[in-house]
């Protein structure tokens, strides 16, 4: 049972190169989250996705964008990256938003050089 | 809007000690509050989780947090550290309007002193 899982692990971009971080899940969830994480500053909402067909903003939307392709998918893309988007991004899901627990996946670190 | 602030970036205990880790939360609706726990290059994991039962709430590993609605605080305790504690702890808020996405604190990175 994979449960959540993030692609690829580890990115190394050059500023203005773009790229799309993968997550895919196999708990039949309805919800999917993408978080960045940042030393001091804790997980911050990128974008989410209550259910299939619908994303919304989270507190750090600029310079993402991100397609839930079907129930199981949900990708985050960076168009032109920059330093400032080096960071550590994780991938949740949870059977519904609000009241329930979210898993997440393992990771993945990028730098944007 | 929701927010967590986690007291202490940083907390070293002796094992065998006391563990306590400090959450306040800022909500103006009824919150579900969890401590998640990260391992050194790992995703996070759920401790525990208050959703409006019971306000003493007990998690995995010997974990336990106690929900006081009056302080708008969600400690987390454990009576005696164990060197496998060390991590870094999170705690979040969500609630059933609005955004209904976690909200983490900044995050509590706890040392275990042999």
């Amino acid at each position: 049972n994979a449960g959540v899982t993030q692609t690829p692990k580890f990115q190394v971009l050059k500023t203005g190169q773009s790229m799309t971080l993968q997550c895919a899940q196999d708990m039949n969830h309805n919800s999917m989250y993408w978080y960045r994480q940042d030393p001091g500053m804790g997980l911050r909402l990128i974008y989410y996705s209550a259910s299939e067909g619908t994303t919304d903003k989270g507190e750090v939307p600029n310079g993402y964008n991100v397609s839930r392709l079907n129930k199981r998918e949900f990708s985050l893309r960076l168009e032109s990256a920059a330093p400032s988007q080096t960071s550590v991004y994780f991938c949740a899901t949870s059977f519904k938003t609000g009241n329930t627990e979210a898993f997440f996946g393992q990771g993945t670190r990028l730098t944007v050089v | 809007a929701q927010s967590v602030t986690q007291l202490g970036s940083h907390v070293s205990v002796s094992e065998g000690a006391l563990v306590l880790l400090r959450c306040n939360y800022s909500s103006s609706v009824p919150p579900y509050l969890f401590w998640y726990v990260q391992y050194p290059n790992q995703g996070l994991q759920l401790l525990l989780k208050y959703t409006s039962a019971a306000t003493l709430v007990k998690g995995i590993n010997g974990f336990e947090a106690e929900f006081k609605k009056s302080e708008t605080s969600f400690h987390l305790t454990k009576p005696s550290a164990h060197m496998s504690d060390a991590a870094e702890y999170f705690c979040a808020v969500t609630s059933d309007t609005g955004r209904r996405a976690l909200t983490f604190g900044s995050g509590t990175r706890l040392q275990v002193q042999p």
